[in-house]
């Protein structure tokens, strides 16, 4: 069973817009989320994270915002850039290790 | 660059055969993790070290073994590839357990196909 999950495969959005990715979970020990974004043939690189004592975190155009009572994350960009066409993983932490989501494709159009 | 290296990139192995994938780091983390990434399943942990001379299981350890040779290396080893076994492996290294906000550093990754 998921613990992370990642119900849209994919996302397309306009540059300039905002792009949502959303997350899920069930595990209400985990004390860390964390957003990765992944390019072909690349490792996923760290993004941005935020500690379950939070609700928001800012980075420049991302922001993560966390939902505890409704066990959601969700991560805004804005403006999306065609450069941020990737695949984006929700992670969370339990017990200093992560469980992943299984990722949203994330398209920019120009 | 500084970061983790991979090796192999890719690699076919014929049901049965063993091989071994190998992770380097070169940034003086304490830990390091081997992940594989299947379709629809996001990135699984295989087994991790959380510094040198410890290995621990993670979710999907069988099939499979672990060494952490130094505080720089980590390899993982297929005994016996099976088909299932086939898929995208990636090694990471962290400060520490304790250190989980500041992400993990990934490698590219080892593309495995087992025939």
């Amino acid at each position: 069973d998921q613990q992370v999950k990642q119900n849209s495969p994919s996302l397309s959005v306009q540059e300039g817009r905002i792009s949502i990715l959303n997350c899920d979970y069930t595990n209400s020990m985990f004390d860390y989320f964390l957003w990765y974004k992944k390019y072909p043939a690349e490792g996923p690189t760290f993004l941005i994270s935020i500690s379950s004592i939070k609700d928001k975190n800012e980075d420049g155009r991302f922001t993560v915002f966390l939902n505890k009572s409704a066990k959601h994350l969700s991560l805004h960009i804005v403006p999306s850039q065609p450069g941020d066409s990737a695949v984006y993983f929700c992670a969370a932490s339990v017990l200093n290790k992560l469980v992943f989501g299984a990722g949203t494709i994330l398209r920019v159009k120009s | 660059n500084a970061g983790v290296t991979q090796t192999p990139k890719f690699q076919v192995l014929k049901t049965g055969q063993s091989m071994t994938l190998q992770c380097a780091q070169d940034m003086n983390h304490n830990s390091m993790y081997w992940y594989r990434q299947d379709p629809g399943m996001g990135l699984r942990l295989i087994y991790y070290s959380a510094s040198e001379g410890t290995t621990d299981k993670g979710e999907v350890p069988n099939g499979y073994n672990v060494s952490r040779l130094n505080k720089r290396e980590f390899s993982l080893r297929l005994e016996s590839a099976a088909p299932s076994q086939t898929s995208v492996y990636f090694c990471a290294s962290s400060a520490g357990l304790t250190r989980v906000l500041t992400g993990y550093t990934f490698g590219s990754g080892t593309r495995l196909t087992v025939v």
